[in-house]
């Protein structure tokens, strides 16, 4: 089955503990992104990837690294958490390169910084 | 700078009542307009791509229109299973590939 899968599902940590959200896909796509949502919000790119080792940020990078070392994969790693980054988080894939039309999107993440 | 605005922010509907959904834009150089439909707890998904003024795209009781200023999105005689909140984004034809979403509305149809 094509999907998007995000682990975990959800995440309570600490201000500063570091942590890792991975992100795979099965489709073989070239871009990948990391989305973040809050009320009143809608959804922000945080960062995104046209392909393996090529990384860029969007519109709210602050706080969030990300790596690209295999196509399939690509994790969001918060080095140190703050309460502001409390959110749902979902990882996209799509199958074009630079234009994201028919993303699929994982499940989400659900992230709360204490 | 990239704008998105949806309307309403909720609707609800009786079964069989058809109605639209707006997605308002400003983008400098459209390079797609995005359709989304989103679940309680679920990641979005794709509905419809649309490129250009004029366009429609239709899927099952879903139809997508788009102008050089907004984007509906058409539902006639929804379900109860049509209830979720739908999602406008566009991606411009600027340097970045970064989408700009819209808030969403939510819709409600009751049986």
């Amino acid at each position: 089955e094509a999907q998007v899968t995000q682990n975990p599902r959800y995440l309570i940590t600490v201000t500063g503990k570091k942590l890792t959200v991975t992100c795979s896909q099965n489709m073989n796509h070239e871009y990948m992104s990391w989305y973040r949502q809050d009320p009143g919000l809608g959804l922000r790119q945080i960062y995104y990837s046209m392909n393996v080792e090529v990384t860029d940020k969007g519109d709210v990078p602050e706080g969030y690294k990300v790596s690209r070392k295999e196509k399939r994969n690509f994790p969001l790693i918060l080095e140190s958490p703050s309460p502001n980054q409390t959110s749902l988080y979902f990882c996209a894939s799509s199958p074009g390169q630079g234009l994201t039309e028919t993303q699929y999107f994982g499940p989400g993440t659900r992230l709360l910084v204490l | 700078e990239d704008q998105v605005t949806q309307s309403p922010e909720a609707l609800r509907l009786q079964e069989g009542e058809s109605s639209s959904l707006n997605c308002s834009y400003t983008v400098s150089g459209l390079r797609g307009l995005f359709w989304y439909r989103q679940d309680p707890g679920k990641g979005p998904e794709f509905l419809f791509t649309l490129y250009s003024a004029g366009e429609e795209k239709e899927k099952e009781r879903l139809k997508a229109t788009l102008t050089k200023k907004e984007s509906f999105l058409h539902i006639t005689a929804p379900k109860p299973e049509d209830s979720a909140t739908y999602l406008c984004a566009v991606q411009g034809a600027g340097g970045s590939y970064i989408p700009t979403f819209g808030r969403g509305t939510s819709l409600i149809v009751h049986p």
